[in-house]
């Protein structure tokens, strides 16, 4: 039962680097998610989708781009990484909104 | 006012003791209520849902008490390996969206 994976668990980058935070569910869920977890702060939603094609905006958006061509697929992509966003990322799924999450198992992100 | 709210801790106890969390809400509309679990920053895990007549999972259970706008955990006979960060969540001001709180670490001792 491989639920949601994400690539990479560990990532390096310079500023100004671009790079993608893969995520890939096998459970036909619609819902995806994507969290950024920081000391004190608490995982804050970056984007999520409710659905194949539709995307939105989540708390911290900012500096980050996703898209949802695939119900599996729910890629992250940082523009041009800057060091406010090191942080552990963690891609979540469920059914749909509101309903229970289950999640990646995390990439931790330096930005240098 | 922060949409979910919760008490860091940490909360010390013994092995077998009882403890509880409660963990506060602002949206009054609010639907969907959960615990999860959360070790040394891997990834959370559902710990259970929260119904509105309450649940009970072995030596954990959950209550929501709509009127004061918050829910609780209160765990059983502690274990050491209940020893963890309890994350709080629940759907914010958008229902699309679940809101986690910044969890309660609990620190079970032998």
């Amino acid at each position: 039962n491989a639920g949601v994976t994400q690539t990479p668990k560990f990532q390096v980058l310079k500023t100004g680097q671009s790079m993608t935070l893969q995520c890939a569910q096998d459970m036909n869920h619609e819902y995806m998610s994507w969290y950024r977890q920081d000391p004190g702060m608490g995982l804050r939603l970056i984007h999520y989708s409710v659905g194949a094609g539709i995307t939105d905006q989540g708390e911290v958006p900012n500096g980050y781009n996703v898209s949802r061509s695939t119900t599996e697929d729910f890629p992250l992509r940082l523009l041009s990484a800057a060091p406010s966003q090191t942080s552990v990322y963690f891609c979540a799924s469920g059914r749909g909104p509101g309903e229970k999450l289950f999640f990646g198992s995390g990439t931790q992100l330096s930005v240098l | 006012r922060k949409e979910v709210e919760q008490d860091p801790g940490p909360f010390n106890v013994p092995e077998g003791a009882t403890v509880a969390f409660n963990c506060t809400y602002s949206n009054s509309a609010s639907q969907s209520f959960f615990w999860y679990r959360q070790d040394c920053r891997k990834e959370p895990k559902l710990l259970m849902s929260v119904y509105s007549s309450g649940n009970e999972d072995g030596r954990f259970t959950a209550q929501l008490n709509r009127a004061s706008q918050y829910i609780s955990l209160l765990i059983r006979d502690s274990k050491l390996s209940d020893s963890a960060t309890y994350l709080c969540v629940v759907n914010g001001r958008s229902f699309q969206k679940l809101v986690f709180g910044t969890g309660t670490r609990l620190l079970v001792s032998p």
